[in-house]
């Protein structure tokens, strides 16, 4: 299976930029997904195809990245901000997540 | 607006079998691959299985292969997965999810279902 490994938590201040990374263990093209879960909510999604920035989503989200290295960005932060966020992989079966990482706010 | 509306959830002891359905609202339901993603308490995201539009073909990871049936009634706009031999480690919230067609990424989700596998 492919694993995506994402750090495990970052605290950053709000107006802030913050990038998350998601680092799969095969080549994953650029079929990679961002989700966004705040604490008791499913989730949300919010870039699709690496660096496709999904209806609704704010344009102080982006995400790059092809192969197997892929950002998360969201410049400037805002409070709102805070929650777990995932990335997924359909390129190669099965479907896999990353295991998250919980954005805090300072 | 798109709804996914999931019930079915409850405990059920080790071995035993649950239902799970999910209402669709909002979009040519018959249009869209759906699936089951799920996520046990405090952990992290994991795809249980997809249908395609039609409900001609399905997939599924091998934690669940054999064990979960997902289906689909597209006059009724509703999705199922029928889980059986249930076990301690299938305990978690259950999401319904909208496949983006050609992608398999999730669009939208529901709020999730609570299984609680459990003697």
């Amino acid at each position: 299976d492919t694993v995506l490994t994402q750090s495990p938590a970052l605290a950053v201040s709000p107006g802030e930029r913050v990038t998350i990374s998601c680092r799969a263990s095969e080549s994953v093209s650029t079929l990679m997904h961002w989700y966004q879960q705040k604490p008791g909510q499913q989730p949300t999604l919010l870039i699709y195809l690496a660096s496709n920035l999904e209806s609704g989503v704010p344009a102080r989200f982006s995400g790059s990245g092809s192969g197997t290295d892929f950002t998360l960005t969201i410049d400037p932060v805002e409070a709102d901000d805070t929650a777990t966020y995932y990335c997924q992989q359909s390129w190669n079966d099965p479907w896999t997540f990353g295991g998250g990482t919980k954005l805090e706010l300072k | 607006e798109v709804q996914l509306v999931e019930t079915g959830g409850g405990l059920v002891q080790p071995g035993r079998s649950l239902k799970l359905s999910c209402v669709a609202s909002g979009f040519t339901f018959n249009n869209y691959w759906m699936s089951w993603t799920r996520q046990a308490p405090g952990k992290g995201l994991e795809w249980v299985a997809s249908i395609t539009n039609s409900g001609g073909s399905t997939y599924y990871p091998d934690s669940v292969k054999g064990r979960f049936t997902i289906s689909r009634d597209n006059a009724q706009n509703t999705l199922y997965l029928q889980m059986n031999s249930l076990r301690s480690e299938d305990t978690a919230t259950y999401y319904c999810t909208r496949d983006e067609l050609g992608a398999y990424y999730f669009d939208y989700w529901g709020q999730g279902v609570m299984v609680t596998v459990s003697s």
